[in-house]
């Protein structure tokens, strides 16, 4: 139990459909991030919120939607993906930015495979 | 362009003997270095940091080595145990941004 909880832990999606992903973070952090880990690739940061704002957006496809209604919930909405967005998807929070010298904390990931 | 490298993408090493994990970087600009440790199926989880004012920091059987002059970053498991085997990833952040460029890991096995 990591504080950071992630759902689904697995999606499989096709390329026309719409879907969610849901993180849920019980640190009482004030900072949530998206990051996307690819096959063989290292772990790419895709947006970052703080106090719910987005405050950075990493060159992400529009494809990708973020969304951070209050500072516990995180949501990345999908649409009309390709089959080379799949990957592992890890929600992480902190309490204060990582700018600062804040460490971060990591969801268990949800597997996102597009058909 | 990588900024964060780890060039041994495997180590194996006996039980109760220590292991080095070593990792690279380019930008001069990090100043906060951390540790994660990955088991299948599940998210990183954080081990250790270490600020760029100094050159060491220590937890445990956990030791991170900082030397900003080459760039490198180590850290050290002594003694290694079974349950360290995961993958190790270091990760580098600079004070003007919030994003944290990631290695690609290092797989540690531990043998009895």
């Amino acid at each position: 139990e990591t504080g950071v909880t992630q759902t689904p832990r697995h999606l499989v999606m096709g390329m026309t459909n719409k879907k969610s992903l849901k993180c849920e973070q019980h640190l009482g952090h004030n900072a949530m991030y998206w990051y996307k880990q690819s096959a063989k690739k290292p772990l790419e940061l895709m947006f970052v919120y703080s106090l719910e704002e987005r405050v950075e957006n990493n060159s992400v496809p529009s494809r990708f939607s973020p969304e951070c209604p209050n500072s516990s919930h995180l949501f990345l909405h999908l649409h009309t993906l390709q089959p080379e967005d799949s990957a592992l998807y890890l929600c992480a929070s902190s309490q204060g930015r990582v700018r600062s010298g804040n460490t971060i904390y990591f969801g268990e990931g949800s597997w996102l495979t597009v058909v | 362009d990588q900024q964060v490298k780890q060039n041994s993408p495997s180590l194996s090493v006996q039980e109760g003997r220590i292991s080095i994990l070593n990792c690279d970087y380019t930008n001069s600009m990090f100043d906060y270095f951390l540790w994660y440790k990955k088991y299948p199926a599940e998210g990183p989880t954080f081990l250790i940091s270490i600020s760029s004012i100094k050159d060491k920091n220590e937890d445990g059987r956990f030791t991170v080595f900082l030397n900003k002059s080459a760039k490198h970053l180590s850290l050290h498991i002594v003694p290694s145990q079974p349950g360290d085997s995961a993958v190790y990833f270091c990760a580098a952040s600079a004070g003007n941004t919030d994003k944290l460029i990631f290695g690609t890991g290092t797989r540690l096995q531990v043998f009895p």
